[in-house]
């Protein structure tokens, strides 16, 4: 069956310093993979996506994602981070069946801010 | 472009009632899906609907049931709550729900069971 991990749940650093959210995956066949944001209060917002092609992701907010296969990861990371990052992150992988409709989600990675 | 909308964003119902969540995609986009966050399990995908039609279906239990409009606008209906269903239900909507089209998702109905 399909799953998501996302090994940390709570993660602190400091503001300028840089960021890695570990993501892994289970899936059968080639996946379609995803880095959503959550602020309290709010919806999911999409900071990029993995289809095919360049291994190496840039996304919106100087967030950048790279897609291992051998090690089935797609880790997000930040070379400075801002307060404004401070949010919930969750890795997704979709495309079963075809569809980008079923998403399945890790449970999140909470980041702190440091100043 | 309006985003997702989904109305109400509160709600608080007590065990045994029914209640219908709305949401209203994107224009132009005519897959919408709904998933269920809480603190215990996490989001979890309930259905997506495609053309009126359901295209997935989560894991999840009868008393929960969805519908689509001719105008992509899609209802969530939860039948005789329990405590457990106390959640945000989010809403997603895509071009088409295939291919390279990523989900953009509503900012949640906060359902409060008592």
């Amino acid at each position: 069956a399909q799953s998501v991990t996302q090994p940390d749940i709570h993660i602190t650093v400091s503001e300028g310093a840089s960021l890695e959210l570990r993501c892994n995956y289970s899936y059968g066949a080639t996946p379609y993979l995803f880095w959503y944001v959550q602020s309290p209060g709010q919806g999911l917002q999409l900071l990029l996506k993995y289809f095919s092609g360049d291994t190496l992701v840039q996304g919106i907010k100087g967030f950048e994602a790279e897609f291992k296969r051998s090690q089935s990861s797609f880790n997000l990371r930040k070379p400075s981070v801002h307060w404004s990052d401070a949010a919930e992150y969750f890795c997704a992988v979709g495309g079963y069946g075809g569809s980008q409709g079923n998403l399945i989600f890790g449970k999140g990675t909470k980041l702190s801010v440091k100043p | 472009k309006a985003g997702v909308t989904q109305t109400p964003r509160y709600l608080i119902k007590t065990r045994g009632q029914q209640v219908t969540l709305s949401c209203s995609p994107i224009s132009g986009h005519r897959s919408v899906s709904w998933y269920q966050q809480t603190p215990g399990q996490g989001l979890q995908f309930l259905f997506e609907y495609f053309s009126e039609t359901q295209r997935n279906k989560g894991n999840f239990p009868g008393r929960f049931s969805g519908r689509q409009f001719s105008n992509s606008r899609s209802e969530m209906n939860v039948s005789t709550l329990e405590l457990g269903d106390s959640a945000l239900y989010l809403c997603a909507s895509s071009l088409d729900g295939i291919g390279n089209q990523p989900q953009h998702f509503g900012d949640g109905t906060r359902l409060s069971i008592l």
